[in-house]
């Protein structure tokens, strides 16, 4: 079965450029969730998803970040203008409903340098 | 208050030896504590997790200590293997939203052979 697929797994690009990262959740889970992780902050949720309809963005570190569910299979996260403080690896991960003891499933995630 | 303290940053062990990685948090709500493992260059995965009804939760080579009443709880690796060489993270979360988990800072655990 496959896992949570993110793309692309590295992204280089000019400070002032739109970024956009791509994620296929699980088939099934109706939970889908974006973080970013930097040695400074460590593993940082920035938004989550029910059934594609965003449900806790506070994660969301400022305007030029935006996140977008159009069907259960597809998510992305875009940065506009992306800065250099933008670099960091995003994870996108999935699971059903989240009580306690259920998993998330992380995806390898997309590793952002921004120059 | 939504922060999970995590130390140490970083543990050399060896072979055989026992792992110890410690984990505070400040908010009573949080009710579930799950412990991810990741490896270079891959996502986190669910390793093991508590219910503070419990003191201590134990699979396999793997054990979560759980202190309530100090707000502490600490994942124990027995008999530790070079292939469990890997960064550690513990979490938090409330009934109010089991998935929105508070990740500690993270461990690199190193196993030398």
């Amino acid at each position: 079965d496959a896992g949570v697929i993110q793309s692309p797994r590295h992204e280089v690009t000019e400070m002032g450029q739109e970024v956009t990262l791509r994620c296929k959740p699980i088939s099934g889970h109706d939970y889908l969730f974006w973080y970013r992780q930097t040695m400074m902050r460590g593993l940082e949720l920035l938004i989550y998803f029910n059934n594609n309809v965003p449900i806790d963005d506070s994660g969301m570190p400022e305007d030029r970040f935006s996140a977008k569910m159009p069907n259960a299979s597809f998510s992305t996260l875009k940065i506009q203008p992306s800065e250099p403080r933008d670099s960091a690896v995003y994870f996108c991960a999935s699971s059903e409903v989240p009580t306690a003891g259920q998993p998330q499933h992380f995806g390898d995630g997309t590793r952002l340098s921004i120059l | 208050q939504q922060q999970v303290k995590q130390s140490p940053q970083s543990l050399i062990v060896q072979k055989g030896g026992i792992s110890i990685i410690n984990c505070a948090y400040e908010n009573t709500a949080f009710d579930y504590f799950p412990w991810y493992q990741q490896f270079p260059g891959k996502g986190p995965a669910l390793l093991i997790a508590i219910r503070p009804d419990v003191s201590e939760k134990k699979e396999g080579r793997f054990t979560i200590s759980f202190n309530k009443s100090a707000k502490q709880f600490s994942l124990h690796i027995m008999d530790s293997q070079p292939g469990d060489s890997a960064t550690y993270f513990c979490a938090a979360s409330s009934g109010t939203s089991y998935g929105k988990l508070t990740f500690g800072q993270g461990t690199i655990l190193t196993v030398h052979p």
